[in-house]
């Protein structure tokens, strides 16, 4: 089946500093991945659509200078958050879409919980 | 635009018992539907999918659900909750008109089965 792996599980980081979270496809090739954030009330935001090769698409609202995507191959995403505050705590989870079984919904990563001191 | 509504943020219930999480949507076209669960600090595994056919579809861990097309329901069901099955659960739908459309999730519905 199809498994993606999300790395680090759980990061702790001083505020005004970046980090790095990777997403990767181990058993297929994604050009498509997403990046959500959940909040603690439950609800998945969905921050971005990563394209491999391209420029991400970014959800309204979303910064995208600040939460920067990069889907060099077709197997990695990766979401940078710089300059990380408080505020930017959360748990980042990022999917992909497995193209022959497109119809199946998402594949998701395990998830980051970011926390921001 | 397509929507997910789970009315419902937390549902009890007790081991033994039958358990239903509800879920109704809104797209344009035809609806995929999805069922996801996710235990704390993890991602989201898939449950089960609706894509055409029978209305009935049977998921992993002995879930099922059913599509009501009248109702724009896809509510999800198990004839006997386990304490395991404690857990959030999420509704998703995309519209089946191609590509890779993006999924819509609901808010999510937390299910405690008490022992």
């Amino acid at each position: 089946g199809a498994v993606v792996s999300q790395h680090p599980s759980r990061v702790i980081c001083k505020s005004g500093t970046s980090v790095k979270i990777e997403c990767r496809s181990l058993d297929f090739q994604a050009t498509t991945m997403f990046w959500y954030r959940q909040f603690p009330k439950q609800s998945l935001m969905l921050m971005a659509t990563s394209n491999e090769g391209s420029k991400a698409t970014y959800e309204q609202g979303v910064e995208k200078d600040k939460f920067l995507i990069n889907h060099a191959s077709l197997t990695l995403s990766t979401l940078t958050v710089t300059s990380a505050h408080p505020e930017d705590s959360s748990f980042y989870i990022c999917s992909a879409i497995q193209p022959e079984r497109a119809n199946y919904g998402y594949t998701f990563g395990s998830g980051t919980r970011l926390t921001v001191v | 635009a397509q929507s997910v509504a789970q009315p419902e943020d937390q549902v009890n219930v007790a081991e033994g018992n039958p358990l239903t999480v509800k879920c109704t949507y809104s797209v344009s076209g035809n609806p995929y539907l999805f069922w996801y669960v996710q235990y704390p600090n993890r991602g989201l595994q898939f449950l089960l999918k609706y894509i055409t056919g029978d209305n009935l579809v049977k998921g992993s861990y002995g879930f099922e659900a059913e599509f009501n097309k009248s109702q724009t329901s896809f509510h999800l069901k198990k004839p006997s909750a386990l304490v395991s099955d404690s857990a959030l659960y999420f509704c998703a739908v995309r519209d089946s008109s191609g590509g890779y459309q993006k999924v819509t999730f609901g808010t999510g519905t937390k299910l405690q089965v008490i022992p």
